[in-house]
């Protein structure tokens, strides 16, 4: 099993560019979330989905969008780059049992000029 | 509000050295606690998963605790190694209703164990 995987690992984007970093995980599992981490604070949740077609808000939702469609995909876009997006990414995936453990990609490091 | 606190910051040891490094959390309501491993530039590796029912876990050299009373986690590291040298991260889950069980993570205690 490959795990979590993410792409791509590095990017560079100008402020006001759009992208999407994507994240898909072979486990059959049905929540997926995004964390962004950043020096000093720690991981801070973004979006999170607990299946299919259904997506909420964490704690850092503002500039983010996601979607759903798949078991396997949970794509991340952001809309209009801003340099305080500047940050490491973690998609992560668990079971939908409360007790299970959670499992995370290798990360993207996004740098926004 | 669920706050996840790590200490100390850093922490730089002399290779053999047995170590503790703590985690307290504000809310006593978890599903579980999880222990994790980042190096440098890398993701998460997940070393310890804790449910809310146990009082430890162990894997090798490592041995965490909880008291979900008084809302607190060790790590314990025995007869530390260079190669252990990593940041370590502390999270629980929380029980909040409607939230799913989302984890909350501390900020990180930098490990440098010195040959």
């Amino acid at each position: 099993n490959a795990g979590v995987t993410q792409t791509p690992k590095f990017q560079v984007l100008k402020t006001g560019q759009s992208m999407t970093l994507q994240c898909a995980q072979d486990m059959n599992h049905e929540y997926m979330s995004w964390y962004r981490q950043d020096p000093g604070m720690g991981l801070r949740l973004i979006h999170y989905s607990v299946g299919a077609g259904i997506t909420d808000q964490g704690e850092v939702p503002n500039g983010y969008n996601v979607s759903r469609s798949t078991t396997e995909d949970f794509p991340l876009r952001l809309l209009s780059a801003a340099p305080s997006q500047t940050s490491v990414y973690f998609c992560a995936s668990r079971t939908g049992h409360p007790l299970a453990e959670q499992y995370f990609g290798p990360g993207t490091r996004l740098t926004v000029t | 509000k669920q706050e996840v606190t790590q200490i100390p910051a850093a922490l730089s040891v002399p290779e053999g050295e047995n170590l503790v490094l703590n985690c307290s959390f504000t809310d006593s309501a978890i599903y579980n606690l999880q222990w994790f491993r980042q190096d440098p530039g890398k993701g998460l590796t997940s070393l310890l998963l804790i449910q809310s029912s146990q009082r430890e876990q162990t894997s090798g050299r490592l041995n965490a605790s909880l008291d979900k009373s008084s809302g607190r986690s060790t790590l314990y590291i025995a007869a530390s190694q260079p190669g252990d040298s990593a940041t370590y991260l502390c999270a629980v889950r929380h029980d909040y209703g409607g939230s799913q069980g989302n984890l909350i993570f501390g900020k990180g205690t930098k490990l440098s164990v010195k040959p």
